[in-house]
């Protein structure tokens, strides 16, 4: 049974740093692409990083370029989010996903950026 | 970047009533969108994937269509378990980009 676990969600303030933790099992993580998307209270879904099984390859959304890096170890099927310099407007339930297509997801973790 | 515009926003329906979605995209996309579906209080669930293949599990009343620029999420009778939240999702090309969503409710 696939199963994706993220950790590390809470609150910090406007220029604070967390990192994200996404725990996968029942597939073979490390010829899988791994996803994060993120959905703000109320609203949309948002596509936030993905990064490729041998982790060469990663790609952001405009707005956290800079200020979050995706990163993953095949040895212990963990795929990380980085979030440094957090504003308010990252505020947010993040989502780890399986696949560049996101064909399945996490319960998701909570990040609250506010002073 | 490409921007994702579905239609309607929010629609309301009945059980047993046929139910279309429309997603455009501001470029061309080949087929490379998927649908998701979202339940109050629950993490979105992929249904499709391609434009157009169901993904395993999910009734056949959902279907999906379209290539291009232009796609359509269809409801073909719509179930008490469908009053749900609905996004595409563009992954032709980076940053992927959703829909903003529609909102099937009763």
């Amino acid at each position: 049974e696939v199963q994706v676990v993220e950790s590390g969600g809470g609150l910090v303030q406007p220029g604070g740093s967390l990192r994200l933790s996404c725990t996968a099992s029942g597939f073979p993580f490390s010829t899988y692409w791994m996803s994060w998307v993120r959905q703000t209270p109320g609203k949309g879904l948002e596509w936030v990083a993905n990064m490729n099984p041998g982790g060469s390859e990663k790609n952001y959304v405009d707005s956290v370029r800079g200020r979050f890096t995706i990163s993953r170890d095949n040895g212990k099927n963990l795929v990380y989010l980085q979030m440094n310099s957090l504003r308010a407007e990252d505020t947010a339930v993040y989502y780890c996903t399986k696949g560049g297509h996101l064909d399945y997801w996490g319960q998701g973790t909570l990040v609250t950026v506010s002073s | 970047d490409i921007q994702m515009t579905q239609s309607p926003s929010a629609m309301s329906a009945s059980v047993g009533d046929r139910v279309t979605i429309t997603c455009r995209a501001s470029q061309v996309i080949s087929s490379h969108l998927a649908w998701f579906q979202q339940k109050p209080g629950k993490v979105p669930k992929r249904l499709i994937y391609a434009a157009s293949t169901l993904e395993s599990g999910v009734p056949s009343r959902f279907s999906g269509s379209g290539s291009g620029a232009e796609f359509t999420l269809t409801i073909s009778s719509l179930q008490p378990e469908d009053f749900a939240t609905y996004y595409c999702l563009q992954h032709n090309s980076y940053p992927y980009s959703f829909g903003q969503g529609t909102k099937v409710e009763i």
